[in-house]
């Protein structure tokens, strides 16, 4: 099946730095993807939507100036946590749809923990 | 408002059945999902249904009914690998999912 990687799977960094994480589609393409951010024992939170050639769409009350993304090609998309602070300390996770304009079934990537100290 | 609701943790034996139930309120609905989420794991799909009545997959069957909102995954024959979160997600109007908080399911030997 398809698959998609992310990088780093964890990352400590120091409150007032910014963490990018790549998340990549290695077999096949994909216009869209998503960031979720998911905190211990509770559900997937979706951030954004990461659109190819053009602005990602953020969903309500997430900060498009502190969760930077970037759609650079068909199989990569990147999220940069800007200025993070501890309370940006959670599980990231993308991921991309099976059909290419259908957000049903979707494939994850790993995941990235991020802690900030 | 759009909501999903499940359990936030059952617990069975291995070996038996257990039926993990969701039910939901989404603006328009386009097909419900399960996944299995593993402790510190990305969610990987697990069924899909949109049409009322019963998938199975194996071990696994997700039902659906949607004039009541509802549907439950089936595990029969439950395996200790099978100790995971279980994550219910309904497809709005929009094709958003939305996602249920999910169930720990907790198996015994």
């Amino acid at each position: 099946g398809a698959v998609v990687s992310q990088h780093p799977s964890w990352v400590i960094c120091k409150s007032g730095t910014s963490v990018k994480i790549e998340c990549r589609s290695l077999d096949f393409q994909a216009t869209t993807m998503f960031w979720y951010r998911q905190f211990p024992k509770q559900s997937l939170m979706l951030m954004a939507t990461s659109n190819e050639g053009s602005k990602a769409t953020y969903e309500q009350g997430v900060e498009k100036d502190k969760f930077l993304i970037n759609h650079a090609s068909l199989t990569l998309s990147t999220l940069t946590v800007t200025s993070a602070h501890p309370e940006d300390s959670s599980f990231y996770i993308c991921s991309a749809p099976a059909l290419a304009g259908d957000v049903g079934e979707q494939y994850f990537g790993p995941g990235t923990r991020l802690t900030v100290t | 408002g759009q909501n999903i609701d499940q359990p936030t943790e059952m617990t069975a034996t291995e070996g038996a059945i257990v039926q993990i139930n969701c039910t939901y309120q989404t603006s328009g609905f386009n097909g419900l999902f399960w996944y299995q989420q593993h402790a510190g794991e990305a969610p990987t799909f697990l069924s899909y249904n949109v049409l009322d009545g019963l998938e199975e997959k194996g071990r696994f069957s997700s039902f659906l009914s949607r004039s009541k909102g509802y549907s439950y995954l089936l595990l029969k024959e439950l395996q200790m690998k099978d100790s995971a979160s279980y994550l219910c997600a309904a497809s709005d109007s929009n094709y958003q999912l939305i996602w249920g908080a999910g169930t720990k399911l907790i198996i015994k030997p």
